[in-house]
C-alpha cells in the first residue's frame, strides 16, 4: 500500500508556482521523501527527495513540514512542459525494492 | 550513453503464447526492477532484482517470471498470456547505496494480450 496521499488533480496557470501537497503521516525516521513525475506515458522520472530540510535544485523545490507528516513540491514557474503526473514516495534509499507508486497527482498547467 | 532500454516498443500478443520483455542497462547499476502500469493508475512492481544472480517478488508477481544472469540484462517472461496482463512495462534501474537512491526508468513496452 502507498504510504501516501495526493489529491487526484490540480490545475496551474503557466508561469505560475505549483503547489502539490503530499501528506504522509506514518513516516518513520529513516524515510525519505522521493518526488517523481510521468509525462504522458513516458517512464517516470526523478525531481527531487529529502529527509527533514528544504531541498532545492535546478527542476523544484521541497518542502516538509517539521513533524515530516507531509511535504509540498514547488515548481516555481510551471510551463506547459509540466503538464504530468506527479508521484510522492516515501522509502529508505538503500534498499531496492520499496517504491511504491500511488496514483499520484495529475497536474495541468494551463495557458 | 543510452541508459535503460527496452524492447520491443509494443507487442500485440496472442492469448496463450510465451512473450520475453527485454530491459538492458548501461550505467552498471545494481538493482533491476520490472513495473506493470494499467490505464489510469500508477506503477505497480512485479519483480525486482538488487544484485546479478538474485532475484524477488514485488507486488503483482504471478504469471511472471525473471532472471538476473549478469548486472545489465533484466529480462521478464510471460510464460502463457492472459488478457489481463495488457498493460505497460515499465522496467528501471537504481544503485543501491548511491547517494540519491533514484531509479532511473526506460521508456516501456505497451503489450496488449489479445
Amino acid at each position: 500500500d502507498a504510504k501516501t496521499t495526493q489529491p487526484t488533480s490540480m490545475d496551474c496557470a503557466e508561469g505560475r508556482a505549483a503547489n502539490l501537497p503530499c501528506n504522509h503521516s506514518t513516516i518513520s525516521g529513516n524515510e525519505y521523501v522521493y518526488w517523481y513525475r510521468q509525462i504522458h506515458s513516458q517512464g517516470p522520472q526523478y525531481i527531487i527527495h529529502g529527509l527533514k530540510n528544504n531541498e532545492t535544485n535546478e527542476m523544484a523545490s521541497l518542502i516538509i513540514t517539521e513533524d515530516r507528516k507531509s511535504s509540498t513540491l514547488i515548481l516555481p514557474h510551471a510551463t506547459l512542459r509540466d503538464t504530468a503526473v506527479y508521484y510522492c514516495i516515501v522509502r529508505v534509499p538503500n534498499y531496492g525494492q520499496n517504491f511504491v507508486f500511488g496514483p499520484g497527482t495529475r497536474l495541468s498547467v494551463l495557458p | 550513453i543510452a541508459g535503460i532500454t527496452q524492447a520491443p516498443t509494443s507487442q500485440i500478443l496472442a492469448a496463450g503464447r510465451r512473450m520475453t520483455l527485454r530491459c538492458t542497462q548501461d550505467m552498471r547499476h545494481n538493482a533491476m526492477y520490472w513495473y506493470r502500469q494499467d490505464l489510469g493508475l500508477g506503477l505497480r512492481l512485479i519483480h525486482y532484482s538488487n544484485t546479478a544472480g538474485t532475484t524477488g517478488k514485488g507486488e503483482v508477481p504471478d504469471g511472471y517470471s525473471v532472471s538476473r544472469a549478469n548486472t545489465d540484462d533484466f529480462p521478464l517472461t510471460l510464460a502463457s498470456a492472459v488478457p489481463s496482463q495488457t498493460s505497460v512495462y515499465f522496467c528501471a534501474s537504481s544503485q543501491i547505496g548511491g547517494r540519491r537512491g533514484e531509479q532511473f526508468f526506460g521508456p516501456g513496452t505497451r503489450l496488449t494480450v489479445l
